[in-house]
């Protein structure tokens, strides 16, 4: 079965570096996101991504934060300087169509740990 | 501001058990229900997704239902085996550009 994969699975960086998390979504799919998940807390949204614009994006996206689909299977999120409140899984979805029928799959995710 | 609650937070039940899941979100005007499973520093695994129109869906052994006038879905687990041990997590798909927002989950625990 297709899969979302996301690498590194772990990454471990310093306060004020800039990090970027890799994605590569199913093939046919051609809408994507970046959810996070703090340790303990709930899974939250970050951004939305098609057609190679943002659709909707959480008021944690600031300025830090930027998604590229750099080619045609990479989807990537940079965080430009990391604080510490940055450590968490952070997961890659993706979604062959909108609507009422759309069905999100997920990676493996990548945890962040900001020093 | 859509709120998804999810009840209990724990559940620790004997191996053969049927348990229920429950989930309510606070905002009826959502797309569609979706049902994960998340087992320890891993990914979600879709189990269910339901659409905004449709009453309930069934996968093998389980079953989501959504009653979504009144905020709420509900996952039913027949037959639980210890394999079924994880976090089961609701998320709740409320525009069309995509924003899903998820409940606290619940930790089950089979016991064999």
């Amino acid at each position: 079965e297709p899969e979302v994969t996301q690498t590194p699975s772990h990454q471990v960086t310093q306060m004020g570096q800039e990090v970027i998390l890799r994605c590569v979504p199913i093939s046919n799919h051609l809408y994507f996101y970046w959810y996070r998940q703090i340790l303990g807390q709930k899974v939250e949204f970050l951004v939305s991504f098609y057609n190679n614009e943002i659709s909707e994006k959480s008021e944690i996206f600031d300025d830090q934060f930027s998604v590229e689909r750099p080619d045609g299977s990479n989807f990537t999120l940079k965080i430009r300087s990391t604080k510490l409140e940055d450590s968490a899984m952070y997961f890659c979805a993706s979604s062959y169509n909108r609507g009422v029928n759309e069905k999100l799959f997920f990676g493996s995710g990548t945890q962040l740990s900001v020093l | 501001k859509q709120e998804v609650t999810q009840i209990p937070a724990a559940l620790s039940v004997p191996e053969g058990e049927n348990l229920v899941l429950n989930c309510s979100f606070t905002d009826s005007a959502i797309y569609n229900l979706q049902w994960f499973r998340q087992d320890p520093g891993k990914g979600l695994t879709s189990l269910l997704l339901i659409q905004s129109s449709q009453r309930e869906q069934t996968s093998g052994r389980l079953n989501a239902s959504l009653d979504k006038s009144s905020g709420r879905s509900t996952l039913y687990i027949a037959a639980s085996q210890p394999g079924d041990s994880a976090t089961y997590l609701c998320a709740v798909k409320g525009t069309n550009a995509g924003k899903s927002t998820f409940g606290d989950g619940t930790t089950l625990t089979v016991k064999p």
